[in-house]
């Protein structure tokens, strides 16, 4: 079964500069997509970023893009000119790209991250 | 327009009790999803449905029952309520094809006094 892990469970960073918070998985697959998710205080669940295991290129979506390690697992999210509306709690998750089977869609999510940001 | 939408966003009910939560998403997705959120902020993966056909069942007491009456529509019951289950439960859906996102719904916050 795959695992993911966030070792950092509560993250700080001042407002214009940048953090990077940490996760790693376990999984002897091959494809694979790995999100972030960020969850304000409000609860919803909203997608930041993508990355699909078989792309080299590291993804990127304005002032986020990840860092992505196939060979160690590791998957981190890089957050610049931070503002106050990123803060909330990120989760890192797993997703198999391997078709049917009953794990097919699931997604396995890491502990969480929370972000504080100080202005 | 509310993408996934579910009902009630609180719910706060006696032991014993048994109570549903609703969800309906006007995405045109053919797979919902429950993810249920502990006390801790754990989000783990409970049930799965692709074109109204259970796909996943994690390991879930038998007092939880997803019913997919459409492909808009995922709902859970829950039946003999205990303390335990007091989480937040949330409803996502995606169309499945590789790696495609999961929308997720506002989520529903159980309370079993």
């Amino acid at each position: 079964a795959q695992t993911v892990t966030q070792s950092q469970p509560e993250m700080s960073v001042q407002e214009a500069e940048t953090v990077t918070l940490s996760c790693t998985y376990d999984t002897s697959e091959s494809d694979y997509y790995l999100f972030w998710y960020k969850q304000p205080p409000s609860r919803q669940m909203i997608l930041v970023i993508r990355q699909e295991a078989y792309k080299q290129q590291n993804a990127t979506e304005n002032r986020f893009s990840v860092n992505f390690q196939k060979a160690a697992k590791s998957f981190s999210l890089k957050i610049s000119d931070s503002q106050l509306g990123d803060a909330a709690m990120y989760f890192c998750a797993y997703r198999s790209a391997r078709g049917g089977g009953t794990s097919y869609g699931k997604l396995t999510f890491g502990q969480g991250t929370i972000l504080t940001v100080h202005p | 327009d509310t993408a996934v939408s579910q009902t009630p966003k609180y719910l706060v009910t006696q032991m014993g009790n048994d109570k549903s939560i609703k969800c309906e998403q006007n995405l045109g997705h053919d797979t919902m999803y429950w993810y249920k959120q502990d006390s801790k902020k754990f989000l783990k993966i409970m049930f799965s449905y692709n074109n109204k056909e259970l796909i996943i069942n994690e390991t879930v007491p038998n007092r939880f029952s997803p019913k997919s009456p459409d492909k808009a529509h995922l709902n859970l019951h829950i039946n003999s309520l205990e303390l335990g289950d007091s989480a937040v439960y949330f409803c996502a859906s995606s169309r499945e094809r590789r790696g495609n996102e999961q929308f997720f719904g506002p989520g529903t916050r159980l309370t079993v006094l």
